[in-house]
């Protein structure tokens, strides 16, 4: 069975003060790493797919990274709007279903 | 990029009664849309696939009789929960598949079951 776990629970920065988010994964064959950014009472936002270890992509202070059992999202200097929370999904092979981790609910205090 | 619509944004029903859940790709084709709910400061589970033109395929432990789903076209995927409880009240969300690689999410549905 799909596994996707992450971890903190919740992280509250101070503006400007650099972090990590960690998603650990099992997954058979993973097809995809997926990060969503999701606001109270909406839908998740799409931010990244990751497909193999060692790819790096970046989203203004964003960037996520994938090795063969975990995914990490970096924050650099982040702003109170960056606050939300952030979710990991993976995607086994020849597969469209997603296995989401609980999320991270990220706090950036001015 | 792709949106992905839902109608009606909430929605609040008294115990007993149905509610249909819309779920529209606005400027791309999708021939498999998934219904996922979320429970207050939970993850999103999975409840189904629906897939244009054939039966969902339903996630274990969801009722199909409770939650029906039709897509009947590339765009849109309804959802309709079934004389709804108090314990169907949750955040309903449905994706659209843009592409292999790519789930676009719906802003999602608050359902409120009195």
């Amino acid at each position: 069975e799909d596994q996707v776990t992450q971890s903190p629970e919740a992280l509250r920065l101070q503006e400007g003060e650099s972090s990590s988010l960690n998603c650990s994964y099992t997954v058979s064959g993973l097809r995809g790493l997926f990060w969503y950014r999701q606001d109270p009472g909406k839908g998740p936002e799409f931010l990244f797919t990751l497909y193999s270890a060692g790819e790096e992509k970046e989203k203004e202070r964003l960037k996520a990274t994938l090795t063969k059992k975990e995914s990490f999202l970096h924050i650099t200097a982040p702003k109170p709007e960056d606050s939300a929370t952030y979710l990991c999904a993976a995607a086994g092979a020849g597969s469209y279903q997603l296995t989401f981790g609980k999320g991270t609910k990220l706090s950036v205090i001015p | 990029g792709a949106v992905v619509s839902q109608h009606p944004s909430w929605v609040i029903c008294k115990s007993g009664t149905s509610v249909k859940i819309e779920c529209r790709s606005l400027d791309f084709q999708a021939t498999t849309m998934f219904w996922y709910r979320q429970f207050p400061k939970q993850s999103l589970m999975l409840m189904a696939t629906s897939n244009e033109g054939s039966k969902a395929t339903y996630e274990q432990g969801v009722e199909k009789d409770k939650f029906l789903i039709n897509h009947a076209s590339l765009t849109l995927s309804t959802l309709t929960v079934t004389s709804a409880h108090p314990e169907d009240s949750s955040f309903y969300i449905c994706s659209a598949g843009g592409g292999p690689d790519t789930q676009y999410f719906g802003p999602g549905t608050r359902l409120t079951v009195l």
